[in-house]
């Protein structure tokens, strides 16, 4: 089990929310991760849930995981044009060298 | 904050020539990893270390690869022969065991872009 999915694209105004979801299908999977990546730019860690935890809020940001569905999601607050980005979910294996599996990533772009 | 560094950030190679990538990564991690993302497709890993010696790697490693940390803040990637296949953008990345078992967020570097010609 070992494939992330995301959906591709996401356009929303600046001011709401945007939420971004995940599914994933290895129940082993142990942290869950957020990545953004702005054009040219590599992979900035935005937020991580313990797979035991339902919620966990930072700021703008609320990480929601169903683990019963294999499901996580990523709500932005009052979405901002500097949101505008590439968002990544990742699971982490930790029986297997801490690598991360991610997802194809999903577009967030936000309209003035 | 602390970042992981990679140079260069974009590399242009023949077929079938040898070419290092290097990362720096974050001085007080302890794990470290290489990913690649060809264009359009997801992000991939392709291996760990950990204290000196390979600790996973995945089909895409394969015998053309190899990992070294030539120093104490070096972390290197070879690919022996390159391909046309091999093109992709390279993600150092590092994490620093100490925070507690698996809570370990991997923090990445900006990548290096490779086209192999």
């Amino acid at each position: 089990g070992e494939d992330v999915e995301q959906s591709l694209f996401l356009s929303v105004r600046e001011g709401d929310s945007s939420v971004i979801n995940c599914t994933y299908t290895d129940s082993s999977s142990t942290y869950l991760y957020w990545y953004k990546q702005e054009p040219g730019a590599g992979l900035q860690l935005l937020t991580y849930i313990f797979s035991n935890m339902d919620m966990k809020q930072d700021q703008r940001l609320t990480v929601l995981l169903n683990k019963k569905d294999k499901h996580l999601s990523l709500r932005i607050a009052d979405t901002q044009t500097g949101d505008s980005a590439i968002y990544f979910c990742a699971e982490l294996w930790n029986n297997a060298g801490n690598m991360l599996t991610f997802g194809g990533g999903t577009r967030l772009m936000v309209k003035p | 904050e602390p970042e992981v560094t990679q140079t260069p950030s974009h590399q242009v190679t023949q077929m079938g020539q040898e070419v290092i990538l290097r990362c720096v990564p974050i001085s007080n991690h302890l794990y470290f990893y290489w990913y690649r993302q060809i264009l359009g497709q997801k992000v991939e890993f392709l291996v760990s270390f950990y204290n000196n010696e390979i600790s996973e790697k995945s089909e895409i490693f394969d015998d053309q690869f190899s990992v070294e940390r030539p120093d104490g803040s070096n972390f290197t990637l070879k690919i022996r022969s390159t391909k046309l296949e091999d093109s992709a953008m390279y993600f150092c990345a590092s994490s620093d065991p100490t925070q507690g078992a698996g809570n370990q967020p991997q923090h990445f570097g900006d990548g290096t872009r490779l086209s192999i010609l």
